[in-house]
């Protein structure tokens, strides 16, 4: 697709249950991030794939999130037994390579509530 | 989708006007920069981005300006319209795969 695209845009679940959160990046671009964004909040990391290497997972909150990337493209993060505090947008950005010059390019944010 | 960002700081301008939007960034080694513009209930877009051997690079009714002395990057829009009322943040690039973004200016236009 022309951009990054995510699903589901919204997603309201009950405490407890898993939800699951789709990305597809940008045709070509290797590179692949998760950030979460709550209100009032700048962008937070939570995960960073590139090609085959192994990912950085340093931003995950805790062992209830988390995210794979298969075949180099489409990545899923999943959260188990989802909590309120949970509730936020969720936004998948890829590029093209890493580094300086690499812009990130946003999806549209797949909005998490926890009711 | 909600508005993201209910306490940041405002910007109100009026049509036509040419707004400033100011961001100090952290890290003297930072040589990447971008600036994106969230609207309400959508994600984050790229409007312009600037390399640390440039002062200034403009774009389409947009100019950015670095000054990396006081580490400081502005985004400037020129005749400001309705279409423009979003939340700006800049973003910083010090080589690595990990970018450090702002929290944001809210920009209001008023008609």
């Amino acid at each position: 697709g022309a951009g990054v695209s995510q699903s589901p845009s919204n997603k309201v679940t009950e405490k407890g249950k898993d939800v699951e959160l789709r990305c597809d990046p940008i045709s070509g671009h290797t590179a692949l991030y998760w950030y979460r964004q709550s209100l009032g909040q700048g962008l937070e990391f939570l995960i960073y794939f590139q090609g085959n290497s192994a990912p950085d997972k340093s931003g995950l909150p805790s062992d209830r999130f988390s995210a794979e990337r298969t075949g180099g493209s489409v990545s899923t993060l999943t959260i188990q037994r989802t909590q309120q505090e949970d509730s936020a947008v969720y936004l998948c950005a890829s590029s093209l390579g890493q580094g300086s010059g690499n812009t990130i390019y946003f999806g549209e944010g797949s909005w998490l509530t926890v009711v | 989708g909600e508005s993201v960002g209910l306490h940041l700081p405002t910007l109100s301008v009026q049509e036509g006007d040419n707004s400033i939007i100011n961001c100090a960034y952290s890290n003297s080694a930072s040589d990447y920069f971008i600036w994106y513009k969230q609207e309400s209930g959508k994600g984050p877009q790229f409007i312009i981005d600037i390399r640390s051997n440039m002062d200034k690079r403009q774009g389409q009714r947009v100019t950015v300006l670095l000054n990396k002395t006081v580490k400081h990057l502005s985004l400037q829009i020129a005749a400001t319209q309705p279409g423009d009322s979003a939340v700006y943040f800049c973003a910083e690039n010090s080589g690595t795969y990990k970018y450090i973004f702002g929290t944001g200016t809210r920009l209001k236009v008023l008609a």
